[in-house]
């Protein structure tokens, strides 16, 4: 299994611009995740998924969508990318069981925008 | 937004010595996890606590769930160089569906 896959690894974007980051996992996980990780910050929710063609808004969804099509995918799409949006996000998975719901993380994608 | 408070932010340990950390919130949790995150990766699964009081080891790490729901330790015996990392805990709240809250993660450096 490849587990959580991400790509890109690294994003250059100029204001205004947009972009989709993917994120992929093969273990048939139900509950998908994005996170963005800023210094001294932790990891913030953006939106999350309990299964395809569910979405929910995390703690931090404006300027983010995402969908949720298959099992396997759940992009993210930046709409007009702002240095605000700065940040490193990691894409995660996991059952949806009550007692068996660990995350598992992707390797990330490291974005700038100037 | 609501984070879980962590502690201590940083810290500097000789090798071969035990190191402690806790998380703590004032909302009630059903469920922590304990994160390990290297330098340019994403975080790494290290121990996983489902009920109140429960004690989990890994290896070396020992983890337990706070009788309060509320709180959460982790303990490393015997500190080698390759614990260098930041770790975070994550807490699911009981009211939430499968939303998790970190905390602001612990920078570990170990001194040879």
């Amino acid at each position: 299994n490849a587990g959580v896959t991400q790509t890109p690894k690294f994003q250059v974007l100029k204001t205004g611009q947009s972009m989709t980051l993917q994120c992929a996992q093969d273990m048939n996980h139900e509950y998908m995740s994005w996170y963005r990780q800023d210094p001294g910050m932790g990891l913030r929710l953006i939106h999350y998924s309990v299964g395809a063609g569910i979405t929910d808004q995390g703690e931090v969804p404006n300027g983010y969508n995402v969908s949720r099509s298959t099992t396997e995918d759940f992009p993210l799409r930046l709409l007009s990318a702002a240095p605000s949006q700065t940040s490193v996000y990691f894409c995660a998975s996991s059952y949806s069981g009550v007692s068996y719901n660990e995350q598992f993380f992707g390797p990330g994608t490291r974005l700038t925008v100037l | 937004g609501q984070q879980l408070n962590q502690s201590p932010q940083s810290m500097f340990i000789q090798e071969g010595e035990d190191v402690s950390m806790n998380c703590t919130s004032s909302s009630i949790f059903n469920t922590w996890l304990w994160y390990k995150q290297d330098p340019g990766e994403g975080p790494v699964l290290l121990i996983a606590l489902y009920k109140a009081g429960e004690l989990t080891s890994n290896g070396r790490l020992t983890a337990q769930f706070g009788i309060t729901r509320k709180d959460s330790f982790l303990n490393i015996s015997a500190s080698i160089p390759s614990d260098v990392g930041i770790y975070f805990c994550a807490g699911r709240l009981t009211s939430g569906t499968y939303k998790y809250i970190f905390g602001t993660g612990t920078r570990l450096k170990v001194l040879a």
